[in-house]
């Protein structure tokens, strides 16, 4: 079946612009997770979301950051006047359940800051 | 507490050989240790898995050996190939917690040459 997709696969944008990033989950996945992959910080964890619970927001590395999940499908990570620091590789990831583990990561958005 | 760490952060294995990249962790509270691979310009992909109730699992030629009381795991490629050529990441994490958010080790970049 169908993987986890992301959108769009490359972003280029301007310091101080507002940038949306979209994550399409596995098709009966009720978590969703997003992480962030660059050179100095490694993968680091973002935010959750669990069905209808509130989401796990601990990750996220500043109140410019947001992000959203509608119908407990579709997500979107939304990052407010981008910083140069921004740049990285944006993924996301899905499991089937809070009690499941296996997280399967989609292909990643690559946001470059200039 | 919460941090993985991985080593070599590079490895040269001649191919049909033995590839071993191991980690450790300190927080006790972690019950899912995953291995992901992830090649140039794509995502992480879920290599092999393993929970601490055994000491060891095996899929093909990927094999975790888990030590409890060292807080240690360690990924090894058996024959390892030139199509291994990737980097490697461990994880770990807690289930049923608020989250399941994976904290990554920094990664290891294996080079299998012909």
């Amino acid at each position: 079946g169908a993987g986890v997709s992301q959108s769009p696969s490359n972003k280029v944008t301007e310091k101080g612009k507002d940038v949306e990033l979209r994550c399409d989950p596995i098709s009966g996945h009720t978590a969703l997770y997003w992480y962030r992959q660059s050179l100095g910080q490694g993968l680091e964890f973002l935010i959750y979301f669990q069905g209808n619970s509130a989401p796990d927001k601990s990750g996220l590395p500043s109140d410019r950051f947001s992000a959203e999940r509608t119908g407990g499908s579709v997500s979107t990570l939304t990052i407010q006047r981008t910083q140069q620091e921004d740049s990285a590789v944006y993924l996301c990831a899905s499991s089937l359940g809070h009690s499941n583990n296996e997280q399967f990561f989609g292909p990643g958005t690559r946001l470059t800051v200039l | 507490q919460q941090q993985v760490k991985q080593s070599p952060q590079s490895l040269i294995v001649q191919k049909g050989g033995i590839s071993i990249i191991n980690c450790a962790y300190e927080n006790t509270a972690f019950d899912y240790f995953p291995w992901y691979q992830q090649f140039p310009g794509k995502g992480p992909a879920l290599l092999i898995a393993i929970r601490p109730d055994v000491s060891e699992k095996k899929e093909g030629r990927f094999t975790i050996s888990f030590n409890k009381s060292a807080k240690q795991f360690s990924l090894h490629i058996m024959d390892s190939q030139p199509g291994d050529s990737a980097t490697y990441f461990c994880a770990a994490s807690i289930s049923g917690g608020a989250t399941n958010k994976l904290i990554f080790g920094t990664g290891t970049l294996l080079a299998v040459q012909p």
